[in-house]
């Protein structure tokens, strides 16, 4: 059962404009929701998160937008640029009392921003 | 500074060898983690360490042994692996607050394993 989708595998966009980045979750008990970038044969990179208590966080190009009633995010990045090519992952976590630090992730959406 | 990092970058083993891959940070982080990365997959987790004490065994094979020598260090012990095992062996820190608040894991770079 997979608590966290990532419904769209890939997207193309042209550099520039807008890239949006979709995020389904199941666990009404998560409250903290991460967005990784991903380069082949490296580790994740984290760029952005938002607590259950927010609507929106904004961190430069990211803005991450969390609807907890449709239990969905999405991850905006404005301009895009090529260096923003990548797999990009979502997660998420419960942080409340029974914590056990695990983070659950969604299976990656290949972000390709074409010049 | 949110650097964790891990060696050795890359490993060959057959699957009569032993092993080790290794994981350092120092940004006073409490809680350490082990993922395996196969291709085109999210990371899986595999071992959490809490104040240095193992929190979470994923039901890993015991192949695969941890340890949390103190709290900047983390190891992976390999032994008898097989060539499934081969991947990317990521390893990850976090504050780990006290429950309720947020907590963001910081990877490394990862150790491509491959076994013969």
């Amino acid at each position: 059962d997979q608590q966290v989708k990532q419904n769209s595998p890939s997207l193309s966009v042209q550099e520039g404009r807008i890239s949006i980045l979709n995020c389904d979750y199941t666990n009404s008990m998560f409250d903290y929701f991460l967005w990784y970038k991903k380069y082949p044969a490296e580790g994740p990179t984290f760029l952005i998160s938002i607590s259950s208590i927010k609507d929106k966080n904004e961190d430069g190009r990211f803005t991450v937008f969390l609807n907890k009633s449709a239990k969905h995010l999405s991850l905006h990045i404005v301009p895009s640029q090529p260096g923003d090519s990548a797999v990009y992952f979502c997660a998420a976590s419960s942080n409340g009392s029974g914590n056990t630090g695990k983070l659950i992730f969604g299976q990656g959406t290949t972000l390709q921003v074409k010049p | 500074d949110t650097e964790v990092t891990q060696t050795p970058k890359h490993l060959v083993m057959g699957m009569t060898n032993k092993k080790s891959l290794k994981c350092e940070q120092h940004m006073g982080h409490r809680a350490m983690y082990w993922y395996k990365q196969k291709a085109k997959k999210p990371p899986e987790l595999m071992f959490v360490y809490s104040y240095e004490k193992l929190s979470i065994n994923e039901s890993v094979p015991s192949r695969f042994s941890p340890e949390c020598p103190n709290s900047s260090l983390l190891n992976l012990h390999l032994h008898a692996l097989q060539p499934e095992d081969s991947a990317l062996y990521l390893c990850a820190s976090s504050q780990r607050l006290a429950g309720g608040s947020t907590d963001t894991q910081y990877f490394g770079p990862g150790t491509r394993l491959t076994v013969l």
